[in-house]
């Protein structure tokens, strides 16, 4: 079973207008760590925020929000006022850090290539 | 320093090559990691490795051999590859396998095509 679905494959939208990329997790752990990594066309992996399963709190930095909410097992990324820049492919994932055989293991969902037009 | 170093940034090599792809942090980490990401699907872990001893193999091929000389450094060595084994690989470090603090840093991967 997928541990983290993104069903948004492709998302495009123009300049400006706010996003809302989606991540929907599954885990039996009670402690684990939710990630976002922005994927641009240059392959580096951009670590953009971690959450842990205790801190239910949302939070904003500039133009980026996260909703993070244990009751439906998701955490939703949302980018204000899009801009070209961007444009990439972003990718949520899940840790856990409550099994042995599963410690190190960073589960990716499948990535949501956003594109902004101008 | 706060970054992961990967070297070379492309390689190109045939099937009966011998290489090595090489990764680098000196932000005191105790866990690295390699993984492959085929275009347009997301990254697949195949190793990792805690205080340099190898933890998790994910039944990756033998002809990809990890290494781990010290704390800092982690390589994969490449023997006999496979057309489709044309991929980034990327590495990563975090602090334990246990991302409580600082979570996963990556490099910036080596484009690796067999020809």
């Amino acid at each position: 079973a997928q541990k983290v679905t993104q069903a948004q494959t492709e998302i495009s939208v123009v300049e400006k207008e706010d996003v809302t990329l989606d991540c929907v997790y599954e885990t039996r752990d009670t402690t684990y760590y939710l990630f976002w990594y922005k994927q641009p066309p240059s392959g580096e992996l951009v670590f953009l925020i971690r959450r842990n399963s205790f801190d239910e709190q949302n939070e904003i930095s500039g133009r980026y929000s996260w909703n993070f909410q244990k009751s439906t097992s998701s955490f939703n990324f949302t980018i204000t006022a899009s801009q070209v820049v961007d444009s990439a492919v972003y990718f949520c994932a899940l840790s856990e850090a409550g099994r042995g055989s599963t410690l190190g293991r960073l589960y990716f969902g499948r990535g949501t290539q956003l594109t902004v037009w101008p | 320093d706060t970054e992961v170093t990967q070297t070379p940034k492309h390689l190109v090599m045939g099937m009966t090559n011998k290489k090595s792809l090489k990764c680098e942090q000196h932000m005191g980490h105790r866990a690295m990691y390699w993984y492959k990401q085929k275009a347009k699907k997301p990254p697949e872990l195949m190793f990792v490795y805690s205080y340099e001893k190898l933890s998790i193999n994910e039944s990756v091929p033998s002809r990809f051999s990890p290494e781990c000389p010290n704390s800092s450094l982690l390589n994969l060595h490449l023997h006999a590859l496979q057309p489709e084994d044309s991929a980034l690989y990327l590495c990563a470090s975090s602090q334990g396998r246990v991302p409580g603090h600082g979570g996963y840093t990556f490099g910036s991967g080596t484009r690796l095509t067999v020809v």
